[in-house]
């Protein structure tokens, strides 16, 4: 009865290629995000999503693109990966934001180890 | 820019004794404020959270002090066990007005010395 789970935990692949990772959480919670956590263990937001919409992107490569198939899921496509794409990637769920009296909890999922080479 | 700076990196405290982590922000609407413990191969769990709206929240062994006018809060943990033994995140976001991201600190590795 996993919160958050992620797909694959470790991903090995060579620069160049396109990889997906997945996402789902059973909370039914209306915001999912993704987070990068570098090697020195920075995290930093990528995405969020709320009711299927996105709401945010720092800053990210257009490379990156999330994918929300319904409330429950919310999967990172990587095209062309790079070898700065190497990372921890976290996925995250929240309720809904738009609510002064919601909470603001965020569940972590376990993380996906992406090593490119 | 780094919106919450976290301090210190690393911190190394015996059994039995107070660990106390510190973080600055620096965007005054931020009012929502946890930590996270995060275990090797884990994701980041929330520990304990607060609000603006009080100045200390206590769950256990573990306190928030928070400061407004300073913009500085700190998470303290009494009677430090190995098993608190863990990267330490604070973190702050806006509440409400649509979906936000949390803004993390650089996070302190904190080692509980038997």
């Amino acid at each position: 009865d996993t919160a958050v789970s992620q797909t694959p935990k470790y991903l090995v692949t060579q620069m160049g290629n396109d990889k997906s990772i997945k996402c789902e959480q059973n909370l039914g919670h209306d915001t999912m995000y993704w987070y990068k956590q570098d090697s020195k263990k920075f995290l930093k937001i990528m995405f969020s999503y709320n009711n299927k919409e996105l709401i945010i992107n720092e800053t990210v490569p257009n490379r990156f693109s999330p994918k929300s198939p319904d409330k429950a899921h919310l999967n990172l496509h990587i095209n062309s990966l790079e070898l700065g794409d190497s990372a921890v990637y976290f996925c995250a769920s929240s309720q809904s934001r738009m609510s002064l009296s919601s909470t603001d909890t965020q569940y972590f999922g376990p993380g996906t180890r992406l090593t490119v080479l | 820019q780094q919106q919450v700076k976290q301090s210190p990196q690393s911190l190394i405290v015996q059994k039995g004794g107070i660990s106390i982590i510190n973080c600055a922000y620096e965007n005054t609407a931020f009012d929502y404020f946890p930590w996270y413990q995060q275990f090797p191969g884990k994701g980041p769990a929330l520990l304990i959270a607060i609000r603006p709206d009080v100045s200390e929240k206590k769950e256990g062994r573990f306190t928030i002090s928070f400061n407004k006018s300073a913009k500085q809060f700190s998470l303290h943990i009494m009677d430090s066990q190995p098993g608190d033994s863990a990267t330490y995140f604070c973190a702050a976001s806006i509440v409400g007005g649509g979906a936000d991201g949390l803004t993390f600190g650089k996070g302190t590795h904190l080692i509980i010395q038997p």
